[in-house]
């Protein structure tokens, strides 16, 4: 069964702290895995990873995929508080019925002032 | 604009009831997904489609069904079979084959009591 574990599950800090998500997984035909932002409503897309060792960077926020021991983590750093959401791992697979995404359980991070 | 769009955003029903949820996109995207998502929970697939007139189960379809008679239509009827279904429920599209490439609506709170 494709397994999608993230951790912690939720994170209180200060601002300026630097977070580090991590997500691990277990899935048949991985294509790619995916980092989203979700701030009450519709997910938002951050990342996406296909290559081991890469480092994805955006602003303050940076993402790295091992493919040997099949995991990620993101990173944040200066932390603010615009940045509290819930953090989605997702991974993308092929599948004989067509692609689809297996998704964590989210990181709940909370930024306080 | 082009985008997905889901309504309402906050439904209430009786249990017992039948509650059908609605997604339109005019992206020209050819595949259609929905998930459910339970509080401090990640994203699950109930249904997704890649083209008209077809449709596989997600990891939840039980009490779910859906109908694909339009490629910018992708309703989802929530029966009176499904146990539990007070959640928030999120419709995606993205281009075939291309499921890293989701486009989220903004999703429909549905209480059920």
């Amino acid at each position: 069964e494709d397994k999608v574990v993230q951790s912690p599950l939720s994170l209180v800090v200060h601002e300026g702290d630097t977070v580090t998500l991590n997500c691990s997984y277990e899935v048949t035909n991985f294509r790619s895995l995916l980092w989203y932002k979700q701030e009450k409503k519709a997910p938002t897309f951050l990342f996406m990873l296909t290559s081991s060792g890469i480092e994805k960077k955006s602003g303050r926020l940076s993402s790295i995929l091992d493919k040997k021991e099949l995991f990620s983590i993101l990173n944040i750093t200066a932390t603010q508080t615009g940045d509290s959401a819930v953090y989605l791992c997702a991974v993308s697979k092929e599948e004989t019925s067509g692609s689809r995404l297996t998704f964590g359980e989210g990181t709940q991070l909370t930024v306080n002032p | 604009d082009g985008g997905i769009t889901q309504s309402p955003k906050y439904l209430f029903r009786k249990e017992g009831q039948n509650v059908t949820l609605s997604c339109e996109q005019n992206l020209n995207h050819d595949a259609m997904y929905w998930y459910r998502q339970d509080p401090g929970q990640g994203l699950r697939l109930i249904y997704y489609s890649q083209i008209v007139n077809d449709f596989q189960k997600g990891d939840i379809a039980e009490g779910y069904s859906v109908s694909r008679e339009k490629k910018e239509s992708f309703p989802l009827t929530v029966t009176s079979a499904q146990k539990n279904p007070t959640a928030f429920y999120l419709c995606a599209s993205s281009i075939r084959h291309r499921s890293y490439e989701q486009y989220f609506g903004p999703g429909t709170r549905l209480t059920v009591t």
